[in-house]
């Protein structure tokens, strides 16, 4: 089984819809992070949190928000989702002070598509 | 604010052969941390190699190994013997040592392994 898993791998929905990209790991991290990647831009930050009660806005947070239910659950909502959200989304996790240091443990992405 | 550039949309290689992908990034930062990650068509996003600004000494990875220059704030990857498992889409990143927690990425490199 995956370390990070995200769910679902793919979504299509309609503009003004409230959509929710979910997110669970298994490696115990307190440190969790959503990305949105797009063609030719690589990957911006949306939101990151370094445990349930420490939530951070990335340098593109506009128009979603997250919650982290658990240590282990980060969900990703666009309350009114928009075309220009259309994109890959990716969950990832670290743990700066443990062997993996630096690393980033991403999941396999959603790609979100928005009419 | 910290950017990184990667020059070059494409590149290709032949098998077996060698094949060098560029990244420059700017900061004002002297301690930080520089990623490769790899992003193969199953859109995984894969932890290729990583270096710390503070050590010398190029880090090497089986056939990948990095070129990191600085002073001139370039981070290039090296492939050797390419396989055709290479074929993917490259990022190069950077990470802030102490504070922020985001991860800036550069466009991307799409790597073409011909046989």
């Amino acid at each position: 089984d995956a370390d990070v898993t995200q769910t679902p791998r793919n979504r299509i929905t309609k503009t003004g819809k409230r959509i929710m990209l979910e997110c669970s790991q298994t490696k115990g991290h307190d440190r969790m992070y959503w990305y949105r990647q797009d063609p030719g831009l690589g990957l911006r930050l949306i939101y990151y949190s370094f445990d349930v009660k420490d939530i951070n806005k990335g340098e593109i947070s506009d128009g979603y928000s997250v919650s982290r239910q658990a240590q282990a659950k980060f969900s990703l909502s666009l309350e009114s989702a928009i075309p220009n959200q259309t994109a890959l989304y990716f969950c990832a996790t670290s743990d700066p002070f443990g062997a993996e240091g630096e690393k980033l443990f991403f999941g396999s992405g959603t790609q979100l598509s928005v009419l | 604010a910290q950017t990184v550039t990667q020059s070059q949309p494409e590149m290709s290689v032949q098998e077996a052969e060698t094949v060098t992908l560029s990244c420059t990034y700017d900061t004002s930062e002297s301690d930080y941390y520089l990623f490769w990650y790899k992003q193969p068509p199953s859109r995984q996003m894969i932890l290729v190699i990583r270096q710390e600004a503070y050590k010398q000494q190029n880090a090497t990875e089986n056939r990948f190994s990095v070129n990191f220059q600085k002073a001139a704030k370039s981070f290039s990857l090296k492939i050797s013997d390419s396989q055709l498992g290479d074929a993917a889409m490259y990022f190069c990143a950077y990470r802030s040592m102490g504070g922020s927690e985001k991860l800036v990425f550069g466009k991307g490199t799409k790597l073409t392994v011909n046989p």
